[in-house]
């Protein structure tokens, strides 16, 4: 079992639909990142999170360390939010981040 | 700023040549990290710098070297390439562990024949 799993692995919403990508980790963690990938693209980082709710624009991640999860939401989901959603948590004892294997977006107009 | 590149962009090797992946950075950054990308997989550790002259490995190490004789620069070596060495190989840069915002490079697409 992977130590970080994000469901679903692929997801295609209608334009303005609201978009939650789950994250459920099963290692001690200090850290958690949302990363985005466009096709073909490099990847940045949206997010890190260690406790509670952080906001950008329309995106929000949210964290719950005792439950070991977190979610990604999209509000007023938009064509341009194509692409892949990846978590990553930092794994308490080690120096290096561990990754899920993404969920493909698709937002169609 | 340039923040972190990668050279080159797109590489086509031959079963058992070698070749070095470049990855630069100006930001100053202590931790360095090098992965592979591989259809239907997360991203793989390769190897990892927590400082000049500190290198360690990860979780998939075999067939690549690296070494960190500045802060800026951290290449990935393949000694004797493999047609599984084929993949879309990242470099990432962060100010520390943990707690660090994570930047990376714009990806080398590899391909061995």
């Amino acid at each position: 079992k992977n130590e970080v799993e994000q469901s679903p692995q692929n997801l295609t919403a209608q334009e303005g639909e609201f978009i939650t990508i789950n994250c459920s980790y099963s290692v001690g963690i200090s850290a958690l990142h949302w990363l985005q990938q466009h096709p073909g693209g490099g990847i940045v980082s949206l997010f890190m999170l260690s406790s509670g709710k952080k906001k950008h624009g329309r995106l929000i991640a949210t964290i719950n360390i005792q439950e070991k999860h977190s979610s990604l939401h999209i509000t007023a989901s938009h064509p341009r939010d194509s692409a892949v959603y990846i978590c990553a948590v930092w794994g308490g004892a080690t120096n290096k981040l561990i990754f899920g294997t993404g969920t493909l977006l698709a937002v169609q107009p | 700023n340039a923040g972190v590149t990668q050279t080159p962009k797109f590489q086509v090797l031959k079963t058992g040549q070698s070749m070095t992946l470049q990855c630069a950075q100006d930001m100053n950054h202590e931790y360095m990290s090098w992965y592979r990308q591989d259809p239907g997989m997360g991203l793989r550790l390769i190897h990892y710098s927590v400082g000049a002259g500190i290198t360690d490995q990860g979780e998939v190490p075999n067939g690549y070297n690296v070494s960190r004789s500045t802060t800026e620069d951290f290449p990935l070596r393949l000694l004797s390439a493999a047609p599984s060495q084929t993949s879309v190989y990242f470099c990432a840069t962060s100010g520390g562990l943990s707690y660090n915002e994570q930047f990376f490079g714009p990806g080398t697409r590899l391909t061995v024949l």
